[in-house]
């Protein structure tokens, strides 16, 4: 079965950095998206990791580790508009599938 | 750049009656999927199709059907709809299963 576990919601101040975790477990692993989605709009695609390691992109960077089954998205120089819920999927290896976490919110505040 | 559209953006039915949601994309992409999301619940697969003509079941497909006759399209059909089927409605699509998936601005459905 699978199963992705990250925190529901999050706090942090316009200009720090933030840390979101997702840890997952799953019968057949195949790479770890992260999404983002504002309230009421549509998720869009921040990164994908499908080797251990950090990927970065600007001011977000993801990370992997696949023996411990955990991924975390890094969030530096925050600004108001990070303000959004940030979602973690696993692809399945055996379906093609993602399986999505039920996300985190984060909010920045000034 | 349209990417992937959803008609319609809103709808309010009443228990029982039938309704279809439409997904277009204008990508060339051959993957296409339904989800639902559900507060506390995240993103559940309903169904997806792996080109034209294909579907395939999700996570969560009952009381649901879709349709891909054209590769462009994939339809949602509720049969007779539910109270339990209020949701938010996304579809999206990639070109293979995995590359990242561009979603629709979604369908927020209210059954009552």
């Amino acid at each position: 079965g699978q199963n992705i576990d990250q925190p529901t919601e999050m706090t942090a101040t316009e200009g720090a950095i933030v840390q979101i975790n997702c840890t997952y477990q799953t019968s057949g692993f195949n790479g770890l998206f992260w999404y983002q989605q504002h309230a009421g709009e549509a998720p869009t695609f921040l990164s994908y990791n499908v080797l251990d390691g950090l990927e970065e992109k600007g001011r977000f960077s993801s990370f992997l580790s696949r023996s411990k089954g955990y991924s975390y998205l890094l969030l530096k120089e925050l600004q108001m508009k990070d303000s959004a819920s940030y979602l973690c999927a696993v692809r399945d290896q055996n379906t093609d599938k993602l399986i999505f976490g039920t996300g985190t919110r984060l909010q920045v505040f000034p | 750049n349209a990417g992937v559209t959803q008609t319609p953006k809103f709808r309010v039915l009443k228990t029982g009656q039938s309704m279809t949601l439409l997904c277009a994309q204008d990508m060339n992409h051959e993957y296409m999927y339904w989800y639902r999301q559900d507060p506390g619940m995240g993103l559940r697969l309903i169904h997806y199709s792996v080109g034209e003509g294909t579907t395939a079941k999700g996570e969560v497909p009952d009381g649901y059907n879709v349709s891909r006759l054209k590769k462009q399209n994939f339809l949602l059909g509720l049969e007779s709809a539910a109270p339990s089927q209020t949701s938010v409605y996304f579809c999206a699509s990639s070109q293979t299963g995995w590359q990242p998936q561009h979603f629709g601005d979604g369908t927020r459905l209210s059954i009552l």
